[in-house]
C-alpha cells in the first residue's frame, strides 16, 4: 500500500463550512506536503511542513503534523466553491530523496 | 503552470507502437520528473533527472525510458506501448534536490488501445 493515504476519499460540504482531511504514512519523514489538483490540471503545491514542525498556516489553510501518530491533517476554513478539487499529501522520506503521493481526497464545495 | 509545457496534451495510440512525451520548462530548474496518475494509485514516479544526461529510475520505470539532452527538455519514451500504460502523465520540476516543492505541468492523457 502507499506511504501516504488520505482519509476520507471524498468529502462534500456547503460553501462557508470547514473541510478537514487526513493523511497517514508509514515511515519516518523529512517533510510532508499538500497539493491541490483541479479537474484536468496538474497539481499545485499548497504547503510544506517539516518533521520538526507541528502546525503551519497559509491563508485559509491549516496543516498539522503528528509524527508520533504518523499523520497529518489539512483544514480549509470558510470553504468556497473554488476550493472544489482533489487534495493530495506527499511525504518525503527521512532516508533518501523519495517523494511519495497518496491517493487523494476529492472535495466538493456546494454553493 | 509555472513555465512547464507538456506535449501532446492527448494521444491515442495502438499497442506495440513507440510513443514519446515531451516536457519543456522555461524555469531553468535542475530537477525534472515524470509521474503517472491512475485511479486508486495517486501519482507514481516513473523516472527523474537531476541534470543534463543524468537520470534515474523511479518506482514504476519498467517499459519506460527517458532522455535529457538539454536543461529545458525531458523526454519520456514508451518503447512499445501496452494497454497498462494508459494513464495521465505529469511532468514536474523542482529547483532544489530535496523535493521541497514540485511544479507540475498540465498532463498528457495517453490511451493505448
Amino acid at each position: 500500500s502507499q506511504q501516504g493515504e488520505e482519509d476520507p476519499q471524498a468529502l462534500s460540504i456547503q460553501e462557508g463550512e470547514n473541510a478537514t482531511m487526513n493523511c497517514s504514512y508509514k515511515t519516518s519523514i523529512n517533510n510532508l506536503q499538500w497539493y491541490r489538483q483541479n479537474s484536468g490540471r496538474g497539481l499545485v503545491h499548497l504547503i510544506l511542513i517539516r518533521s520538526n514542525e507541528r502546525e503551519k498556516h497559509s491563508g485559509r489553510l491549516r496543516v498539522t503534523l503528528d509524527t508520533s501518530k504518523k499523520s497529518s491533517s489539512l483544514l480549509i476554513t470558510a470553504s468556497r466553491a473554488a476550493d472544489t478539487a482533489s487534495y493530495f499529501c506527499a511525504t518525503k522520506e527521512a532516508a533518501g530523496n523519495k517523494l511519495t503521493f497518496g491517493g487523494g481526497t476529492r472535495v466538493l464545495v456546494k454553493p | 503552470d509555472a513555465g512547464i509545457t507538456q506535449s501532446p496534451r492527448h494521444k491515442v495510440t495502438e499497442t506495440g507502437t513507440p510513443v514519446t512525451l515531451r516536457c519543456h520548462q522555461t524555469e531553468n530548474h535542475r530537477y525534472m520528473y515524470w509521474y503517472r496518475q491512475d485511479p486508486g494509485h495517486g501519482l507514481r514516479l516513473i523516472h527523474y533527472s537531476y541534470g543534463v544526461k543524468d537520470t534515474d529510475k523511479g518506482e514504476v520505470s519498467d517499459g519506460y525510458s527517458v532522455s535529457r539532452s538539454k536543461t529545458e527538455d525531458f523526454l519520456l519514451t514508451l518503447e512499445s506501448a501496452t494497454s497498462s500504460q494508459t494513464s495521465v502523465y505529469f511532468c514536474a520540476i523542482s529547483e532544489a534536490r530535496g523535493n521541497e516543492k514540485l511544479f507540475f505541468g498540465s498532463g498528457t492523457q495517453l490511451s493505448v488501445l
